[in-house]
């Protein structure tokens, strides 16, 4: 069975800080996705990696296949970062298993 | 493109009533799937199709059915809700499975009283 597990749970920082939320599966994976969920309740795709690391302006992915393990970096955070963060990895053909997220609280 | 739109945005429903969600799809997607989001969980597959007339059971389909008559339609049917049905619920679809990027739906929130 393949187990989804994020840590923090939560997370409050300053603007400015630099984020780190991670992800960790118990079994091999095709791709890992990284979710993005807004206050008002929408779900955004943010990343989907199956090696290496993926950049989009200050979001950072990377991921390591061995170690089983995918961290979301966030440079220079802003409050408009706040938000759950969530990974996602395959299990089977059809099925995502989804962590319980990251809420992520960014102070001005 | 309107990308995944869901409707209604909000429904309570007392317990026995029947309902359906409607998602539609415009970017031709063939996969489709049905989430549920309870608080403090993760997000679990209720159904998933892989193309028109094609459906199968996800992790918690128990109390829901599902259709997919065309590609760009895939409503979910609530028969006699019960409490344990209230959950926020996403439509999401994709080019090709899950190992492409995924395109969810606002949700709907739904409470069962």
């Amino acid at each position: 069975k393949n187990e989804v597990e994020q840590s923090p749970q939560n997370l409050t920082a300053q603007e400015g800080e630099f984020i780190t939320i991670n992800c960790s599966y118990s079994v091999g994976i095709s791709a890992l996705h990284w979710l993005q969920q807004h206050p008002g309740g929408g779900i955004v795709s943010l990343f989907m990696l199956s090696s290496g690391k993926k950049k989009h302006g200050r979001l950072i992915a990377t991921i390591n296949i061995q170690e089983k393990h995918s961290s979301l970096h966030i440079t220079a955070s802003h409050p408009r970062d706040s938000a759950v963060y969530i990974c996602a990895s395959p299990q089977g053909a059809q099925k995502l298993v989804f962590g319980q997220g990251t809420r992520l609280t960014i102070n001005p | 493109n309107a990308g995944v739109t869901q409707t209604p945005k909000f429904r309570i429903l007392k317990i026995g009533q029947s309902m359906t969600l409607q998602c539609a799809q415009d970017m031709n997607h063939n996969y489709m799937y049905w989430y549920r989001q309870d608080p403090g969980m993760g997000l679990k597959l209720i159904y998933y199709s892989v193309g028109a007339g094609i459906t199968d059971k996800g992790e918690v389909p128990n109390g829901y059915n599902v259709s997919r008559s065309t590609t760009e339609d895939f409503p979910l049917r609530l028969e006699l809700a019960a409490p344990s049905q209230t959950s926020v619920y996403f439509c999401a679809s994709s080019y090709s499975g899950i190992s492409y990027e995924q395109y969810f739906g606002p949700g709907t929130r739904l409470t069962v009283t």
